[in-house]
């Protein structure tokens, strides 16, 4: 079965520097999301990206973050200058219509020191 | 402002026997729901759905009911199994918006005793 995949599994990075967390979403997918997931937290929606362009984003979702869909396949969440509260899981997420669920990835966990 | 709550964090349920895993939501403008499982360092897996429309859906051992009147959905797991034990997400969207925004639970911890 097709899957959403996310790298790295595991990404540490000082704060105050950029990271880029990588998706590949399921090919014929259309709508494609960022989550995140504080420990002890609920799952919080940050972006949802559909047709080449930011659909909706949570207030979370500040002028430090971007996402961007470079070449077709990869969709990737930009943190431009990371604080130590980033440190999170994040998910990918994408789906085919917009009727139907949305396939998460396994996520990156960021730890920011 | 947490429009969607799984009051209970955690339930322990003996094999063989039902779960029964609760939601409650605020937004009447919610149109479409979702259970989601999350076992540990893998991302939510898509369980089951259930449109406004409905009151239940049925898929296997998985069935979801929608109580509209009472801003309430529940996940029944019967027979339990041991490979159940995860997390698991309540989700509910608003259709037709294109970013179909997802607002999750807190999740429910559940544990199936052998």
């Amino acid at each position: 079965e097709p899957e959403v995949t996310q790298t790295p599994s595991h990404q540490v990075t000082q704060m105050g520097q950029e990271v880029i967390l990588r998706c590949v979403p399921i090919s014929n997918h259309l709508y494609f999301y960022w989550y995140r997931q504080i420990l002890g937290q609920k799952v919080e929606f940050l972006v949802s990206f559909y047709n080449n362009e930011i659909s909706e984003k949570s207030e979370i979702f500040d002028d430090q973050f971007s996402v961007e869909r470079p070449d077709g396949s990869n969709f990737t969440l930009k943190i431009r200058s990371t604080k130590l509260e980033d440190s999170a899981m994040y998910f990918c997420a994408s789906k085919g219509q917009s009727n139907q669920p949305q396939h998460f990835g396994d996520g990156t966990r960021l730890s920011i020191l | 402002d947490q429009q969607v709550k799984q009051n209970s964090p955690s339930l322990s349920v003996q094999e063989g026997r039902i779960s029964i895993l609760n939601c409650d939501y605020t937004n009447s403008m919610f149109d479409y729901f979702l259970w989601y499982k999350k076992y540990p360092a893998e991302g939510p897996t898509f369980l089951i759905s259930i449109s406004s429309i409905k009151d239940k859906n049925e898929d296997g051992r998985f069935t979801v009911f929608l109580n509209k009147s009472a801003k309430h959905l529940s996940l029944h797991i019967v027979p339990s199994q041991p490979g159940d034990s995860a997390v698991y997400f309540c989700a509910a969207i608003q259709l037709p918006n294109t970013g179909n925004q997802f607002y999750f639970g807190t999740g429910t911890s559940l544990t199936v005793i052998p």
